[in-house]
């Protein structure tokens, strides 16, 4: 049974970086790319980037471009989602999702339970 | 990259068979058959309803189908149930190497 476990909540200065993790259980790490969407508050879901593991090779929505940073640790089979330059408007639970295939261009099937951060002053 | 076009709500009675729609662009929906369809209810995760236009993954009920024609990808259920009302997004493959969701389909169960 394949798992993702996300780190816990987080609460954010405007301006500052967060760090969320996402550990799979199961499967094969290499063999699977990891996405990151996130949900604002009352809205709907948002495609970050995505990442290949077994190449560490990371594509990124335009929207996020330069404020996003996506990794993946082989050896502990996590990835990581990295937002700098908080504001306001980052506020949102963020998920990381499995893709079937090594790259992201196949469909996410699993999905973790979601992680909130909450950007306040 | 524009967020895929769905109804913001539906409705019907159960029993009742319903279809959501999604529209997208040639650099989406109508250049790739990598079109999904998720579920989510209040505080979860979304779930993986359809794959690939059509494909239903194991444990989804058959009452689940997709189609797609064009730019525009379907999502019907047939025989609505009280535990379908949840909210419901498409998304899709992109030219870009990116994906791109459906700004998500409310439905409700009357």
């Amino acid at each position: 049974q394949v798992q993702l476990v996300q780190s816990g909540a987080e609460v954010k200065k405007p301006g500052s970086s967060v760090k969320v993790s996402c550990k799979a259980s199961g499967g094969i790490f290499r063999s699977h790319a990891i996405s990151w969407v996130r949900q604002a508050p009352g809205q709907g879901l948002e495609w970050m980037g995505g990442i290949i593991a077994v190449f560490g090779t990371a594509n990124y929505a335009q929207k996020f471009q330069g404020r996003v940073t996506i990794t993946a640790d082989e050896s502990t089979s996590t990835a990581y989602l990295e937002l700098s330059s908080l504001r306001s408007e980052d506020t949102a639970v963020y998920y990381c999702a499995r893709h079937t295939g090594y790259h992201y261009s196949s469909y996410m099937d699993v999905w973790g339970e979601g992680t909130t951060v909450t950007v306040s002053s | 990259q524009s967020a895929l076009s769905q109804p913001a709500s539906m409705s019907g009675s159960p029993g009742q068979s319903i279809t959501i729609s999604c529209t997208g662009t040639g650099s989406d929906v109508g250049d790739y058959n990598s079109v999904s369809w998720f579920q989510q209810h209040p505080g979860k995760a979304p779930k993986l309803m359809i794959y690939d236009v059509t494909k239903r993954p194991s444990g989804v009920s058959n009452r689940f189908s997709g189609s797609k024609s064009g730019i525009t990808a379907s999502l019907t259920i047939s025989g609505l149930q009280a535990e379908d009302e949840a909210d419901y997004y498409c998304s899709s493959y992109t030219t870009s190497s990116t994906w791109v969701f459906g700004g998500g389909t409310k439905l409700t169960v009357l």
